[in-house]
């Protein structure tokens, strides 16, 4: 099946340090998607990409869909301590129900 | 509420002995979806349905079944579970199977099979 690599496994920051995380596909997607997942919970849809080049905010959240619609990153800025937790990228195709998730990056942040 | 429900939240079982998890959405939605997260592999589909009768195949479909009777109900089946599905299974819903909408996922289902 299609494959994502995200990248990185891990990350520890400081509070107030900003972050970024990416995601690489084999193939092209129509939507790219960033989850947050919270210790004991499903994850929660923070930004949804549908074109090619477009970049999307949300809160001290960015998001960017790659020109080649193989890849994806993620900004936070200004980290919080409740920024913590494991960040998802998946990528998905117009009126197909197949997801295909990254393996995560895991958020530490520091007070 | 909107929300999606999964129960057991937690099951412990031996190998071999049949099991179902439920899920059930109260939003209406048509498309809903089994996860299984593992540490280090993210979520990985196993089914999905794009409406009532309607189910297809994920990524990972081996060694389980689904039956989508009514819309608001999606049960995850393992007729013979063995411990290689020891893992932390998430469903979600969303109205339309389009990409453009968004998924709501359960709170998960942690299950250990011995």
């Amino acid at each position: 099946g299609q494959q994502l690599n995200q990248s990185p496994q891990s990350m520890f920051i400081q509070e107030g340090e900003d972050v970024s995380m990416n995601c690489t596909s084999s193939s092209i997607f129509n939507t790219w998607l960033w989850y947050k997942q919270d210790p004991g919970e499903g994850p929660v849809l923070l930004i949804a990409l549908y074109k090619a080049g477009e970049l999307t905010s949300n809160g001290r959240l960015t998001a960017q869909f790659g020109i080649t619609r193989k890849d994806s990153f993620l900004n936070i800025s200004a980290s919080i301590p409740s920024d913590v937790g494991i960040y998802f990228c998946a990528g998905r195709y117009t009126n197909a129900g197949k997801s295909t998730f990254g393996d995560g990056t895991t958020l530490t942040v520091k007070p | 509420e909107a929300q999606v429900t999964q129960n057991p939240r937690y099951l412990i079982t031996v190998t071999g002995k049949k099991l179902t998890v439920t899920c059930s959405q109260n939003m209406n939605h048509e498309y809903m979806s089994w996860y299984r997260q593992d540490p280090g592999l993210g979520l990985r589909q196993i089914y999905y349905s794009m409406n009532v009768e309607v189910t297809d195949k994920g990524d990972v479909p081996e060694g389980y079944k689904v039956s989508r009777k009514e819309k608001r109900n999606f049960p995850l089946i393992l007729e013979s579970p063995s411990p290689n599905q020891t893992s932390l299974y998430f469903c979600a819903s969303s109205f339309l199977a389009d990409s453009t909408d968004t998924q709501y996922f359960g709170p998960g289902t942690r299950l250990t099979v011995l």
